[in-house]
């Protein structure tokens, strides 16, 4: 079993829709990353939490400790976001940067 | 804005050559990781490391595997004898500006490595 499950695997939306990409992990964290791949492969770190919850534009991510559980929001959502979204996770007790990744939530917004 | 740069971009190697990746992570970072991702599959840790030592490192990083920081700027990979396995987007990444400071990654771009 993955230790880090991402829902949707792949998600279609129209431009202005709401998104929800979803995170569940079964170890105990020291902190939870999302991070976006471009399709050209770069990656760029979205938030870092550990708890509660972040927003950074249009971008929300929150978390709960006791369910375990991540989700990542877009709001009016824009053809610019499609990208793969990733969730990984640091395990309590384990150095900085040895991150449990998820499979990845392939998001295309069409226009 | 501070970006961690990795060079080259591409590199096609043959089986048994040596490589080396090169990284170069934001100038005050104390903290350096890479990552390998096999095409179609998850990114996965190869090594963190940390006050010019190894803090950490996974099963994929064994003594084909090496890693230095030899003049305070660059940080390599390099893999001593190649095989078609190797072939992945290696990115680098760094954080931390502080000693203990647990905060979130930059990373660079990927090297595109090819083993034929």
């Amino acid at each position: 079993k993955n230790e880090v499950e991402q829902s949707p695997q792949n998600l279609t939306a129209q431009e202005g829709e709401f998104i929800t990409i979803n995170c569940s992990y079964s170890v105990g964290i020291s902190a939870l990353h999302w991070l976006q791949q471009h399709p050209g492969g770069g990656i760029v770190s979205l938030f870092m939490l550990s708890s509660g919850k972040k927003k950074h534009g249009r971008l929300i991510a929150t978390i709960n400790i006791q369910e375990k559980h991540s989700s990542l929001h877009i709001t009016a959502s824009h053809p610019r976001d499609s990208a793969v979204y990733i969730c990984a996770v640091g395990r309590y007790g384990g150095s900085q940067g040895n991150l449990i990744f998820g499979k990845g939530t392939k998001l295309s917004v069409k226009p | 804005e501070p970006e961690v740069t990795q060079t080259p971009s591409h590199q096609v190697t043959q089986m048994g050559q040596e490589v080396i990746l090169r990284c170069v992570p934001i100038s005050n970072h104390l903290y350096f990781y890479w990552y390998r991702q096999i095409l179609g599959q998850k990114v996965e840790f190869l090594v963190s490391f940390y006050n010019n030592e190894i803090s950490e490192k996974s099963e994929i990083f064994d003594d084909q595997f090496s890693v230095e920081r030899p003049d305070g700027s660059n940080f390599t990979l390099k893999i001593r004898s190649t095989k078609l396995e190797d072939s992945a987007m290696y990115f680098c990444a760094s954080s931390g500006r502080w000693s203990g400071a647990n905060t979130e990654a930059f990373f660079g771009q990927g090297t595109r490595l090819t083993v034929v």
